[in-house]
């Protein structure tokens, strides 16, 4: 069965430190879409990120890059110089897409809290 | 444009009622998804729409729980006879095509449902 671990519940860091957050995910499917979501404190989540099965390549847009890798099964997300307004809970989610499922399959989340 | 529009965006009712919880989804989004989060925790697949139809209802978690989508637009979820574990966040959220693996979900805010 699919599964998305974040194992990091809470983090806190200081402004402008960089910060990584863990995703890591299990599937048997070769077919298959990750994706990050961020839910600031009003509650509404963000579409951040997407990322196939077939394409390892890593992506960086402003401060924000993600590292995905098959052979750990993981997909994580670094922050460069946080900055407050990254405060939010980070949900990481897969889909799977041999079986025609088009559900996402959530991580539990992790509360970034950047302390300014 | 308008994002996803869900109401209430708060509804508190007793044990035993029965609750109807309402997603207007992005105007031409064909695929609606209907989520559960309870108190910090990641989001629960209930039920995913295609058009009127839903090929997908393997989360609903009991028959006190359906859901029906209209003119391929507003749906509703409805919980009979409300008992305390349903109290969570309610969120739906839609996509443009439905059946096309890898389209980002556009969220709503969510219903907040507390059951006393």
């Amino acid at each position: 069965a699919q599964k998305v671990t974040q194992a990091q519940t809470e983090i806190s860091v200081v402004e402008k430190e960089d910060v990584t957050l863990d995703c890591v995910y299990e599937t048997r499917d070769t077919t298959y879409y990750l994706f990050w979501y961020k839910q600031p404190p009003s509650g509404e989540l963000v579409f951040l990120i997407r990322r196939n099965s077939f394409d390892e390549q890593n992506e960086i847009s402003g401060r924000y890059s993600w590292n995905f890798q098959k052979s750990t099964s993981s997909f994580n997300f670094t922050i460069t110089a946080s900055q407050v307004v990254d405060s939010a809970v980070y949900f990481c989610a897969l889909e799977e897409g041999d079986t025609g499922r088009r559900a996402l399959t959530f991580g539990s989340g992790t509360r970034l809290q950047v302390q300014p | 444009g308008a994002g996803v529009s869900q109401s209430p965006s708060n509804k508190v009712t007793e044990k035993g009622k029965d609750v109807e919880l309402r997603c207007d989804p992005i105007s031409g989004h064909t695929a609606l998804y209907w989520y559960r989060q309870r108190l910090g925790q990641g989001l629960e697949f209930l039920i995913y729409f295609q058009g009127n139809s839903a090929p997908d209802k393997s989360g609903l978690p009991s028959d006190r729980f359906s859901a029906e989508r209209t003119g391929e637009s507003v749906s509703t979820l409805t919980i009979q006879r409300t008992q305390q574990e349903d109290s969570a966040v309610y969120l739906c959220a839609s996509s443009p095509l439905g059946g096309v693996i890898g389209q980002p979900q556009h969220f709503g805010d969510g219903t907040r449902l507390s059951i006393l």
